[in-house]
């Protein structure tokens, strides 16, 4: 089974800094996905970035970007010129693709909670 | 934009009440799924739906049985709620295929006293 571990449960960031949440996960697959999500206070989880784990390029989306390390089974996520808005709390989530048939599960660690200091 | 709608936003049950949570989403997605979010444990996978009427158990499946009649509604339902069932509930959706977002509901935030 799959296990994802997100160690650090708050960080604190002041605005316009940078930051960086870490995500370590155990897997004996070679092929994979990994995800980070966002919830914010009160609102809808959306999808921040995601990475393939065949891809060696660290996937990128706008100021929100990942260290993939596979060999070290670790994923971080670092958000660059941090906004207000980008306080939630963010999930490190795993996924095993399926060959066939339904769609596969996600293994969420537990989370971190991030705050974005004005 | 896909839309994700749960029934309730906020529950208040007493325990041994039969209980349903529904869940809704209008962009024809194949799959449904839905966790139960704690503080401190994340995320965990209560039961999914890849196509009407079909279902798999998630991580965490006792206490809970779902119901899919529908392609766009995916109820959670607790047959005999208990106090360790007091948590948040996300329902989410995706379309078929191997590798698809999650598109996720506002939450249900379900209280058993």
């Amino acid at each position: 089974a799959q296990t994802v571990t997100q160690s650090q449960p708050e960080m604190s960031v002041q605005e316009a800094e940078t930051v960086t949440l870490s995500c370590t996960y155990d897997t004996s697959e070679n092929n994979y996905y990994l995800f980070w999500y966002k919830q914010p206070p009160s609102r809808q989880m959306i999808l921040v970035i995601r990475q393939e784990a065949y891809k060696q390029q660290n996937a990128t989306e706008n100021r929100f970007s990942v260290n993939f390390q596979k060999a070290a089974k670790s994923f971080s996520l670092k958000i660059s010129d941090s906004q207000l808005g980008d306080t939630a709390m963010y999930f490190c989530a795993f996924m095993k693709p399926r060959l066939t048939g339904a769609n596969s599960k996600l293994t969420f660690g537990k989370g971190i909670t991030l705050s974005v200091r004005p | 934009d896909v839309k994700v709608t749960q029934s309730s936003r906020y529950l208040v049950k007493r325990t041994g009440e039969k209980v349903f949570l529904e869940c809704v989403q209008d962009m024809d997605h194949e799959n449904m799924f839905w966790y139960r979010q704690d503080p401190g444990l994340g995320l965990r996978l209560i039961y999914f739906s890849y196509d009407v009427k079909m279902k798999e158990k998630g991580d965490i499946p006792e206490g809970y049985s779902v119901s899919r009649e529908k392609k766009e509604r995916f109820s959670l339902i607790l047959e005999s709620a208990s106090t360790n069932q007091t948590s948040m509930y996300l329902c989410a959706s995706s379309l078929g295929g191997a590798i698809r977002e999650q598109y996720f509901g506002p939450g249900t935030r379900l209280t058993v006293t």
